[in-house]
């Protein structure tokens, strides 16, 4: 079974950086679609980034382009997400998903998230 | 990009009865790229409906998808204590993703 862990989020102040890691295990890495999903607050989920197997195609939401960068190491079996410039309304739980069934997938497994709050 | 409205916002229900929540597209969908969410207090979302009606795994059959264009359906046939949660449609079509608001199930 799919086992999705994420780490790398804290208290972080405006316009400084971050790195959210995701370790997974129990499926072949290498043939999924990864996302990374948000949730402020109270709030609901927001799509937020996606990455191919092979790292060739990589697609963002408006609200992060440009200052979010998803990427993935195969051979640690491992998604990141580098998060520059944030903002306050970064602030959310930020969980790691797959898709079995490609970029057009539905998200089938879902880490249990981890926390990034932004804040002076 | 695609805007998914579910409503009720909340529903109030007993347990045994028929949850109906609805979500609607503002444009026509492939039922393909369409799925339905849980989410209880705590815990990450977890797939229930992939494909508009098809149940994912170890989801039990009083859970059922429908619909086709806008309008998609999600129906639990007789509440159990543990169906009370937030719910989630998703459209999957290709980035960008889109999520709907939630239909929080609630006890009455």
């Amino acid at each position: 079974e799919a086992h999705l862990v994420e780490s790398g989020g804290g208290l972080v102040q405006p316009g400084r950086s971050l790195r959210l890691s995701c370790v997974t295990s129990g499926f072949i890495f290498d043939d999924y679609v990864m996302h990374w999903v948000r949730q402020a607050p109270g709030k609901g989920l927001e799509w937020v980034s996606s990455i191919s197997g092979d790292s060739g195609s990589t697609a963002y939401a408006d609200s992060v382009k440009g200052r979010f960068t998803i990427s993935r190491d195969n051979a640690k079996t491992s998604l990141y997400l580098q998060m520059n410039s944030l903002r306050a309304e970064d602030t959310a739980l930020y969980y790691c998903a797959t898709s079995t069934g490609g970029w057009s997938g539905d998200f089938d497994y879902w880490g249990q998230g981890t926390q990034v709050t932004v804040s002076s | 990009e695609i805007v998914l409205t579910q409503s009720p916002g909340t529903l109030s229900l007993s347990p045994g009865e028929r949850a109906t929540l609805s979500c609607r597209a503002s444009q026509i969908l492939s039922s393909s790229y369409f799925a339905w969410y849980q989410q209880k207090p705590g815990q990450a979302p977890r797939l229930l409906i992939h494909a508009t009606s098809n149940r994912a795994t170890g989801i039990p059959d009083r859970f059922r998808g429908s619909g086709s264009g806008t309008d998609f359906t999600l129906t639990i046939s007789r509440l159990e204590p543990e169906d009370f949660a937030v719910y989630y449609c998703h459209h999957h079509g290709g980035p960008p993703h889109s999520f709907g608001q939630g239909t929080k199930l609630e006890i009455k």
